[in-house]
């Protein structure tokens, strides 16, 4: 079956313990991205990927790093996480003649405390 | 700065009725307007989606209308039904994904 899986899917942290959510694809999709989703403002870009070793800053990068080593992870990092990094994270892949049709993960909700 | 502003918040119509969502852009760089459904628990899935230079696209009960000169686009869903009821989210593409703020749609029987 097609997916994007996310690990884990629930997270309950303190500030500043780093932390990791993986993301993986079995698409062999060259193009994969992180959203927050908050109440109010919808889903924004953290980080995507065109391809392996290939990562560009959406429009919320600050507080989170990302690595493409291989083209099926895409793993999302937070060195020191806060509690405004309390939200509701989703992978997503693309790839092919339909690079911009994203298939979604099931999302991680994190809280920082 | 809110690339892609959607309206309204929220929806509620009767079963039948023909809710419509509104998005807005500026950046004229956009080349690919998606519009993505969501249910409570899970991740946002792709509904339908068009092209700048199309004005109008239908798929099933869904239909998308684009008006380039305004840069607006909107969805329409025909013969609303109750299984209907979930979060919409416009958004609009050129390399970087953006999405609208999301309407949430009640669909009542």
């Amino acid at each position: 079956e097609a997916q994007v899986t996310q690990n884990p899917r629930y997270l309950i942290t303190v500030t500043g313990k780093k932390l990791t959510v993986t993301c993986s694809q079995n698409m062999n999709h060259e193009y994969m991205s992180w959203y927050r989703q908050d109440p109010g403002l919808g889903l924004r870009q953290i980080y995507y990927s065109m391809n392996v070793e290939v990562t560009d800053k959406g429009d919320v990068p600050e507080g989170y790093k990302v690595s493409r080593k291989e083209k099926r992870n895409f793993p999302l990092i937070l060195e020191s996480p806060s509690p405004n990094q309390t939200s509701l994270y989703f992978c997503a892949s693309s790839g092919g003649a339909v690079w911009n049709e994203q298939f979604f993960g099931p999302g991680t909700r994190l809280t920082v405390l | 700065q809110q690339q892609v502003k959607q309206s309204p918040q929220s929806l509620i119509v009767q079963k039948g009725g023909i809710p419509i969502i509104n998005c807005a852009y500026e950046n004229t760089a956009f080349d690919y307007f998606p519009w993505y459904q969501q249910f409570p628990g899970k991740g946002p899935a792709l509904l339908i989606a068009i092209r700048p230079d199309v004005s109008e696209k239908k798929e099933g009960r869904f239909t998308i209308s684009f008006n380039k000169s305004a840069k607006q686009f909107s969805l329409h869903i025909m013969d609303s039904q109750p299984g209907d009821s979930a979060t919409y989210f416009c958004a609009a593409i050129s390399g970087q994904f953006y999405f609208g703020t999301g309407t949430s749609l009640t669909v009542i029987p």
